[in-house]
């Protein structure tokens, strides 16, 4: 079964950058698009980056995502962090089948 | 502004049934795919099914942990999607996320409850 891999929390300070990575298990990752969500406590989550590296309306420049085929990893990068960006964040994508998978989700921690 | 409103969720037993809505707006929901995704408490997401557009034969795909037991539909005179819960376990106790896939993104709604419980 296909899975995507992300690390469990990373923490970072304030105006800083960090990268969250999501790698999948098997296959090629550029074959689907992938996708960043966003989910602050007892929120729904919204989207960030959307199509590998689109961001919707109203998502600041400062998130950015990339694939990297080489190590069959996604990226989410953010730039100038704040501490509202701390939250959980899922990477997506899909299966061989057309099913969506999810990443196990990274908590961001802004010191 | 863009709308995604989840209702239909609920208590039930175990080996029950229940009828998921989402109702949409602003957004051209006939071009769109409707996925659900559901979260346990505490837990991470966890993708269950996609209907895709008419133009895409309104395809559907299923979860392993969830075909044969779930359908999902579409009414695109409405603007709206469902979700048919059949032969509920314990383990399907999360909340139920309808997301809608645009070109400019997907958007999510609130989420419906459901709980199965004796």
């Amino acid at each position: 079964n296909f899975m995507l891999t992300q690390p469990h929390s990373v923490s970072e300070s304030p105006g800083r950058t960090v990268t969250i990575s999501c790698t999948g298990s098997s296959g090629n990752i550029a074959t689907d698009y992938v996708q960043w969500y966003q989910q602050r406590p007892g929120s729904a989550p919204t989207t960030v980056i959307y199509e590998d590296d689109q961001r919707p309306a109203g998502v600041p420049d400062r998130f950015s995502g990339s694939i990297d085929s080489s190590s069959n990893s996604a990226s989410l990068t953010i730039s100038g962090l704040m501490p509202e960006d701390e939250a959980d964040y899922y990477c997506q994508s899909y299966d061989i089948n057309g099913c969506g998978v999810f990443g196990g989700g990274t908590k961001l921690i802004v010191l | 502004d863009v709308q995604l409103v989840e209702s239909g969720g609920g208590l039930v037993q175990p080996g029950g049934s229940l009828k998921l809505s989402c109702a949409t707006s602003g957004f051209i929901f006939s071009n769109s795919a409707i996925h659900w995704v559901r979260q346990s408490s505490g837990r991470g997401l966890e993708w269950v099914a996609r209907i895709r557009s008419k133009a895409k034969t309104y395809a559907t795909t299923y979860a392993a942990s969830v075909k044969g037991r779930f359908a999902i539909s579409r009414d695109d005179s409405k603007d709206t999607a469902y979700l048919q819960v059949n032969s509920l376990r314990t383990e399907d106790t999360a909340v139920y996320f309808c997301v809608g896939s645009t070109t400019n993104g997907d958007y999510w709604g609130q989420g419906t409850q459901v709980t199965v419980s004796s």
